[in-house]
């Protein structure tokens, strides 16, 4: 069975500081990772995917993640934050063999001027 | 650009009673899926849908739940006889089929139903 854990319900950063939101998963096949922004009382727009190659991925709106497969994660980064980042970030895992893109629990960000 | 639209955007029913939400995925996609999120938090998986039948779902979609892709362009949930627990935001979601299937998805706004 594919799961996902986002460890952190909330994490604070001011802006123009480094960001990281993280993420493990696991699957029993080859893992398709996704990172997903959702502001208040809109759906979920799709930042940024790893599916095979680099493991360091570019998404939209600067923001990057990487994939590590030893320590199964793939924590979502950006270099400067900015205070409109400030939202809610889920990370979604679907195993290659089957339809079902499962979500993690969310994580708030909130950045701070 | 394309999106995937949702109506109604809110829904007020009486528990028992039936809901249909409404969803017209992107034209060009092939797969369909209706996810939920209660209070803001977990989105959780219901359905996917493909080649006209459903592929997976989850313990969730229980008998009363269903859905269909009546006419080509709509994709619609059913909820036959609504609990209050059925109150949360209702996501449509679709994607196309790329070289290795491994498109991501993409959200409508949401329905949320309320049901008292």
């Amino acid at each position: 069975a594919q799961s996902v854990a986002q460890p952190e319900d909330q994490v604070n950063v001011a802006e123009g500081n480094p960001l990281t939101v993280k993420c493990t998963y696991s699957v029993s096949g080859n893992p398709y990772l996704f990172w997903y922004v959702q502001y208040p009382n809109r759906g979920l727009q799709f930042l940024l995917k790893y599916i095979t190659g680099d493991n360091l991925v570019k998404g939209s709106y600067g923001f990057e993640a990487e994939f590590n497969k030893s320590q199964t994660s793939f924590h979502l980064k950006k270099p400067s934050a900015l205070v409109s980042d400030s939202a809610l970030y889920f990370c979604a895992v679907r195993d290659a063999g089957t339809y079902k893109y499962i979500f993690g629990t969310g994580t708030r960000l909130k950045v701070l001027a | 650009e394309p999106e995937v639209t949702q109506t109604p955007s809110h829904q007020v029913t009486q528990m028992g009673q039936e809901v249909i939400l409404r969803c017209v995925p992107i034209s060009n996609h092939l797969y369909f899926y209706w996810y939920r999120q209660i209070l803001g938090q977990k989105v959780e998986f219901l359905v996917s849908f493909y080649n006209n039948e459903i592929s997976e779902k989850s313990e969730i979609f229980d008998d009363q739940f269903s859905v269909e892709r009546p006419d080509g362009s709509n994709f619609t949930l059913k909820i036959r006889s609504t609990k209050l627990e059925d109150s949360a935001m209702y996501f449509c979601a679709s994607r196309n089929r790329d070289e290795w299937n491994t498109g991501e998805l993409f959200f409508g706004e949401g329905s949320r139903l309320t049901v008292l």
